[in-house]
């Protein structure tokens, strides 16, 4: 069946360090790709997306592109800042399986002045 | 700001106690969810509706009754709770179910339910 797979925290950075964190995925289909983030005391919220393979998800200076050939969807930003604090959810849909979202189990995150 | 909103925020009962969970969205979206959040495990999905009919219950405990009125606004209905039903309460929307386009699921703030 559908998966995620993401990598286990917690993860902590200095600020302005690279951050990397790594999502598998294994789906029937041909699944979207979602990151989700979840600052502490809130719900979820839509980080980026990508809907087919190659595309490139962006926002806030996050980046994440769609490989195929990999089955992967790593979350990358470039230089991190203690806002950006939270847990990240790496997650697909399936339109093969009706659309079902499947989340992955979230890494914490925490940025150090 | 994610046009999904979801009370009370914070909600503590005793096993005997009924209450009920509140969402409401915005977003003229054709499809609700609730999703259990416990530490340390994924989100787990309870309930989806589209167009006010139920469409997946994954095997919730029957202490746990959705409710959708319309299709704006989800309730879910507890009774005779547990305390490992102690989690956080998530509300979903999306544009719609099962169809042939994204399905980006927009969240609710979440009620932290305390089970006694």
């Amino acid at each position: 069946g559908d998966s995620v797979t993401q990598m286990e925290g917690p993860v902590t950075l200095s600020e302005e360090a690279f951050l990397t964190i790594n999502c598998t995925y294994t789906a029937t289909g041909y699944p979207s790709l979602f990151w989700y983030v979840q600052y502490p005391g809130e719900g979820l919220q839509l980080l980026l997306k990508a809907t087919k393979a190659d595309d490139k998800g962006s926002n806030k200076g996050f980046e994440a592109t769609y490989r195929k050939e990999t089955t992967s969807f790593h979350l990358e930003k470039g230089s991190v800042q203690v806002s950006d604090s939270a847990v990240y959810f790496c997650a697909l849909s399936d339109r093969f399986t009706g659309n079902q979202f499947y989340f992955g189990t979230g890494t914490s995150l925490t940025v150090i002045p | 700001e994610t046009g999904v909103t979801q009370t009370p925020r914070h909600l503590v009962m005793g096993m005997t106690n009924k209450k009920s969970l509140k969402c409401e969205q915005h977003l003229g979206h054709n499809a609700m969810y609730w999703y259990k959040q416990s530490a340390k495990k994924p989100l787990e999905l309870m309930f989806v509706y589209s167009l006010e009919e139920r469409v997946e219950n994954n095997s919730v405990p029957s202490r746990f009754s959705p409710e959708c009125p319309n299709s704006s606004h989800l309730f879910l209905h507890l009774h005779t709770l547990q305390p490992e039903d102690s989690a956080l309460y998530l509300c979903a929307s999306s544009q719609d179910h099962g169809g042939a386009g994204v399905d980006t699921q927009y969240f609710g703030p979440g009620t932290r339910l305390t089970v006694l």
